[in-house]
């Protein structure tokens, strides 16, 4: 069965300093893996997506993601965080089964930036 | 970004009433989804439609029902309201399942009191 689990509900970083949004997930088949964005009273926006192809993801806005198998990982990253990072982000995993397709959105990651 | 639109934006309805959530799509994409965002929970999909008429099941979907009569249009009914399914409800559209990105509505804010 599908599961993704945001291992921190909230992050607070400084602005200038590394950002790390972690995600660890469970699928039995081949999954695409997606980050998604929303900030305040907006719909989500696609940050990056995995898709099976080079296990590093270069996203927009400066973000990244590696796929590792072994660690059934998929954390988020950016070098240097700006005030407009200020957002929740959600991990994503979609496959596709017998019983047809599936997508399971984690619970989210509020990550604070400060000045 | 994506031509997506959602009526109405915000909804304040009594329990028991019938309410229709409308997405609306300009880009011609064959899926479309209906999902509910709460607290602590993410984004859980409600139904979600792969064409014209053809229509499934997500993972919350007691309650509620759908109908895809164009390409264009997927209506979200909840055919008697409860306190709750007090929710924000976003549409999305993608061009296939599985591994296509989704892009987003901007969201209804439906209160059932």
């Amino acid at each position: 069965a599908q599961s993704v689990t945001q291992l921190d509900s909230h992050v607070s970083v400084s602005e200038g300093t590394p950002v790390l949004l972690r995600c660890n997930y469970s699928s039995s088949y081949s999954p695409s893996l997606f980050w998604y964005v929303q900030h305040p009273n907006k719909g989500l926006q696609l940050l990056l997506k995995y898709t099976s192809a080079a296990t590093l993801v270069k996203g927009i806005n400066g973000f990244e993601a590696e796929f590792k198998k072994s660690e059934t990982s998929f954390h988020l990253t950016k070098p240097s965080a700006h005030m407009s990072d200020a957002a929740e982000y959600f991990c994503v995993v979609s496959d596709q089964d017998t019983g047809g397709f599936k997508t399971i959105f984690g619970a989210g990651t509020r990550l604070f930036v400060k000045a | 970004d994506a031509g997506i639109t959602q009526s109405p934006r915000h909804k304040v309805t009594e329990t028991g009433t019938p309410v229709t959530l409308r997405c609306h799509q300009t880009e011609n994409h064959r899926y479309m989804y209906w999902y509910r965002q709460d607290p602590g929970h993410g984004l859980r999909l409600i139904h979600y439609s792969y064409g014209v008429k053809d229509t499934d099941k997500g993972e919350v979907s007691d309650g509620y029902s759908v109908s895809r009569s164009k390409t264009e249009d997927f209506l979200l009914t909840l055919e008697s309201a409860t306190s709750s399914q007090t929710s924000v409800y976003f549409c999305a559209i993608s061009g296939g399942p599985s591994t296509y990105e989704q892009y987003f509505g901007p969201g209804t804010r439906l209160t059932v009191t």
